[in-house]
């Protein structure tokens, strides 16, 4: 069945250095890709898509490409905020359902 | 657009009680889910509706009930309240897409139950 994997957290790094959260997936046909974001507290919104094959998804300084050849959607940003300290799920549309990865946990110093 | 709403925001409730978590979105999209995430952990799947009066089972069902008459409203039942129920509840929706697939999801504040 579909499913997608992230890399496990947390992830901690200091205000301006660069990030890659890895996320790769196995699915059947042509799923749409996403990136979601929960702020402590709050329900999850999303933070970028990417509908097919060499899409990039783009919000608020985030970028994801969807890479068919290598099954993957690596969520980036050069220089991250301690307002970016948040959870970051990978996830893809199955059949009437979404599946999500784990979650990673991001954490930025100061 | 409110969105998707949520009440209550916080409740606790005594083992063997019940009660039901409210869930309303104005988006007129037809699929509904109910989630519950445990603390640090990620999204489990309690029960789905791709419309008014279709459900089925997530991953977590037990424990739990639902019921789907309009396209608006998707509320989930507790009978019979258990420690291990203890968990931030999240409503969703979204839209069918083509190819039996579903749109972005869209998810409420969530209600946060401890049950003691």
């Amino acid at each position: 069945g579909d499913s997608v994997t992230q890399m496990e957290g947390p992830v901690t790094l200091s205000e301006e250095a660069f990030l890659t959260i890895n996320c790769t997936y196995t699915a059947t046909g042509y799923p749409s890709l996403f990136w979601y974001v929960q702020y402590p507290g709050e329900g999850l919104q999303l933070l970028l898509k990417a509908t097919k094959a060499d899409d990039k998804g783009s919000n608020k300084g985030f970028e994801a490409t969807y890479r068919k050849e290598t099954t993957s959607f690596h969520l980036e940003k050069g220089s991250v905020q301690v307002s970016d300290s948040a959870v970051y799920f990978c996830a893809l549309n199955g059949d009437d359902k979404i599946i999500f990865g784990k979650g990673t946990r991001l954490h930025i110093l100061p | 657009n409110a969105g998707v709403t949520q009440t209550p925001k916080f409740r606790i409730l005594k083992i063997g009680q019940s009660m039901t978590l409210q869930c309303a979105q104005d988006m007129n999209h037809n699929y509904m889910y109910w989630y519950r995430q445990d603390p640090g952990m990620g999204l489990k799947l309690i029960y789905y509706s791709v419309g008014a009066g279709i459900t089925d089972k997530g991953e977590v069902p037990n424990g739990y009930n639902v019921s789907r008459s309009t396209t608006e409203d998707f509320p989930l039942r507790l009978e019979l309240a258990a420690p291990s129920q203890t968990s931030v509840y999240f409503c969703a929706s979204s839209r069918p897409v083509a190819g039996g697939r579903t749109d972005t999801q869209y998810f409420g504040p969530g209600t946060r139950l401890t049950v003691l």
